[in-house]
């Protein structure tokens, strides 16, 4: 399958710093990429689906200027939490779907501690 | 909107078969996922089905009814290894222009000797 690589893979930060986080397909192109939160023992809850070239769109709930993301190239998508508190502390993942397939492959999280 | 049940926990033993169901209810069906997910790990894609019927895939198989609102992913000769969480995600043609998948709340397989 295909690969999607995601850095960090763990994030320890304090109080109103800004993390940003990488999401690459490495073997394919994807014109799609999505990222999600996950609290433990939770599903995956979907915050913006970002397209190549155009601004992400964000689900209910989901503050764009506190979440930006950046879709600058077919292979790369970027999420920044900016001025994190401890209640952005969570498992943030990103998926990637390329132009001629229905499946998402992921990319392996980073676990986000904000102290 | 959408709703996706599955099963919170279930338990099954080394060797054995097991049954993970999803009932789903959406406007627009484009497709049915199986992942398969390990405690604080991203999940793995394990299955696809948008027509009716059985994929089957090694020790894994995936059936979908789109009548029914109903799948059910199928693990046999259970490993140990096979413990993790089980999400089942659909695809809806309406929502962000069939991008997207909604995750229902997962199933927790433990296997057990």
């Amino acid at each position: 399958g295909a690969v999607v690589s995601q850095h960090p893979s763990r994030v320890i930060c304090k109080s109103g710093t800004s993390v940003k986080i990488e999401c690459r397909s490495l073997d394919f192109q994807a014109t799609t990429m999505f990222w999600y939160r996950q609290f433990p023992k939770q599903s995956l809850m979907l915050m913006a689906t970002s397209n190549e070239g155009s601004k992400a769109t964000y689900e209910q709930g989901v503050e764009k200027d506190k979440f930006l993301i950046n879709h600058a190239s077919l292979t790369l998508s970027t999420l920044t939490v900016t001025s994190a508190h401890p209640e952005d502390s969570s498992f943030y993942i990103c998926s990637a779907r390329g132009t001629e397939s229905n499946i998402q492959y992921f990319g392996a999280g980073t676990r986000l501690s904000v102290l | 909107g959408q709703n996706i049940d599955q099963p919170t926990e279930m338990t099954a033993t080394e060797g054995a078969i097991v049954q993970i169901n999803c009932t789903y209810q959406t406007s627009g069906f484009n497709g049915l996922f199986w992942y398969q997910q390990h405690a604080g790990e991203a999940p793995t894609f394990l299955s696809y089905n948008v027509l009716d019927g059985l994929e089957e895939k090694g020790r894994f198989s995936s059936f979908l009814s789109r009548s029914k609102g109903y799948s059910y992913l199928l693990l046999k000769e259970l490993q140990m290894k096979d413990s993790a969480s089980y999400l089942c995600a659909v695809r809806d043609l309406i929502r962000n222009a069939g991008n997207m998948l909604t995750f229902g709340g997962g199933t927790r397989l433990m296997v057990k000797p």
